[in-house]
């Protein structure tokens, strides 16, 4: 099975600025057969479900701000909010499709410094 | 939109037995992927389980194989996950998820990312 791993596990940003959390996985989840990545990066606010953010690696999901993107190819991937907002405080994970027998990393918590 | 609304949590001793249920609003639920995803008190997301439109074909995480079976009734709009010889570290937030597409490559078909989810049902196993 693919196993992913981000990092860091934590994050404190102060507003306004950059945070960027990474995802590593241990095989390759690039088709090649059509080029895509088939990775997904979701965001959890506290009580809430999961939110898809981007699939594909870098296709942001509808509705969501365009401060937010993704990045990377093959087992190496980046998510990236440009200039962070309070509402932003909240737990990313990455999750691969590549197989069906799917799997996320174990979560990035993003806060305010 | 797809709406999916999860049922069937509580307390269970270990070694019981358990049926979630996710009821989904949605005109072609034959036509989606479903899935179940978890969390455990204060920890991450695990991906339990996996299912294609027509039931045909289904997939689960190591943790769960030969315990967990997920089913469908595509004529109730509704997603299954009946959970077996429940161990204490199967106390979690059990959540349905809708695969919003996919596609087949060679007669497999392949879902992609899930972009709705319940709200979860919590599910704790204790004596």
């Amino acid at each position: 099975d693919i196993v992913m791993t981000q990092s860091p596990d934590s994050l404190a940003v102060s507003l306004g600025e950059r945070a960027t959390i990474n995802c590593k996985s241990s095989q390759s989840v690039l088709y090649s057969s059509n080029n895509k990545n088939y990775l997904a990066w979701y965001q959890q606010k506290r009580g809430q479900p999961p939110k898809v953010l981007i699939y594909w690696a870098s296709t942001r999901a509808s509705g969501v701000p365009d401060r937010f993107s993704g990045s990377g190819s093959g087992t190496d991937f980046t998510l990236t909010i440009s200039s962070l907002q309070a509402a932003d405080v909240a737990v990313y994970y990455c999750q691969q499709y590549y197989s069906n027998v799917n799997s996320f990393g174990q979560g990035t918590k993003l806060e305010i410094k | 939109e797809v709406q999916l609304v999860e049922s069937g949590g509580g307390l269970v001793q270990p070694g019981g037995s358990l049926r979630l249920s996710c009821a989904a609003s949605v005109s072609d639920f034959s036509g989606y992927a479903m899935s179940w995803v978890r969390q455990a008190p204060g920890k991450g997301l695990e991906w339990v389980s996996g299912i294609t439109g027509s039931g045909d074909t289904t997939y689960y995480a190591d943790s769960v194989k030969g315990r967990f079976t997920i089913s469908r009734d595509n004529s109730k709009n509704t997603l299954y996950l009946q959970m077996d010889s429940l161990r204490a570290e199967d106390t979690a937030v059990y959540h349905c998820a809708n695969y919003g597409s996919g596609s087949y490559y060679n007669d497999v078909y392949y879902y992609y990312y899930m972009d709705v989810w319940g709200k979860g049902t919590t599910v704790t196993v204790s004596s």
